[in-house]
């Protein structure tokens, strides 16, 4: 059972577009929502996160939308840069302490072209 | 100070045979996780240790997976008999104590290939 559907599975995007990436969840406990970004050897890390408390977070040019009710969060990217290229995973937890792990969904692989 | 590190980078082995892999989380983490990622797919979910509790050992695959700690240092993750299946990235995680939505630091993780 996959709890955190992730989409589209690939993203090409010119530079200094938006880049919009898709996550569904199943588990309505979840209540920590973080984005997590991943260069070709290297461990993911943490790039932006969202409690449910809120509908949008933004920090410089990444933003995430959470729509509780859809069960939905997005990423959205602006003013789309080369450097941006890399895998992006969503995830989610239950944030109470000692129960922290993460569901990742599958990954979005996203080039940005000159 | 230093990241999460992990040993070895890469691992190539055969059929069969056992591996140990091994995380060194940043220095007073009390959190520690594994994760597996296998080719194009995202991490699922191994094991989790927080300080002296008892380990939450719900993501392991089979009991040929197994992990300890020492104190809230070092962990190191064995695999038994391995099988094909088993090749992925492994990676290790630490994060603080004290308050909920802590970050999770990732390792670089170990590359299993089985043969």
């Amino acid at each position: 059972q996959q709890q955190v559907k992730q989409s589209p599975q690939s993203l090409i995007v010119q530079k200094g577009g938006i880049s919009i990436i898709n996550c569904a969840y199943e588990n309505t406990a979840f209540d920590y929502f973080p984005w997590y970004q991943q260069f070709p050897g290297k461990g993911p890390a943490l790039l932006i996160a969202i409690r449910p408390d809120v509908s949008e977070k933004k920090e410089g040019r990444f933003t995430i939308s959470f729509n509780k009710s859809a069960k939905q969060f997005s990423l959205h990217i602006m003013d789309s840069q080369p450097g941006d290229s890399a895998t992006y995973f969503c995830a989610a937890s239950i944030g109470n302490f000692g129960n922290e792990k993460l569901t990742f969904g599958t990954g979005t692989r996203l080039t940005i072209i000159p | 100070g230093a990241g999460v590190s992990q040993s070895p980078s890469n691992k190539v082995t055969e059929k069969g045979k056992d591996v140990e892999l091994r995380c060194d989380p940043i220095s007073g983490h009390t959190a520690l996780y594994w994760y597996r990622q296998r080719l194009g797919q995202g991490l699922e979910f191994l094991i989790y240790f927080q300080g002296n509790s008892a380990p939450d050992k719900s993501g392991l695959p089979s009991d040929r997976f197994s992990a300890e700690r020492t104190g809230e240092s070092v962990s190191t993750l064995t695999i038994q008999r391995t099988q094909q299946e088993d090749s992925a990235v492994y990676l290790c995680a630490s994060s603080s104590q004290g308050q909920t939505y802590n970050e999770q630091f990732f390792g670089p993780g170990t590359r299993l290939t089985v043969l």
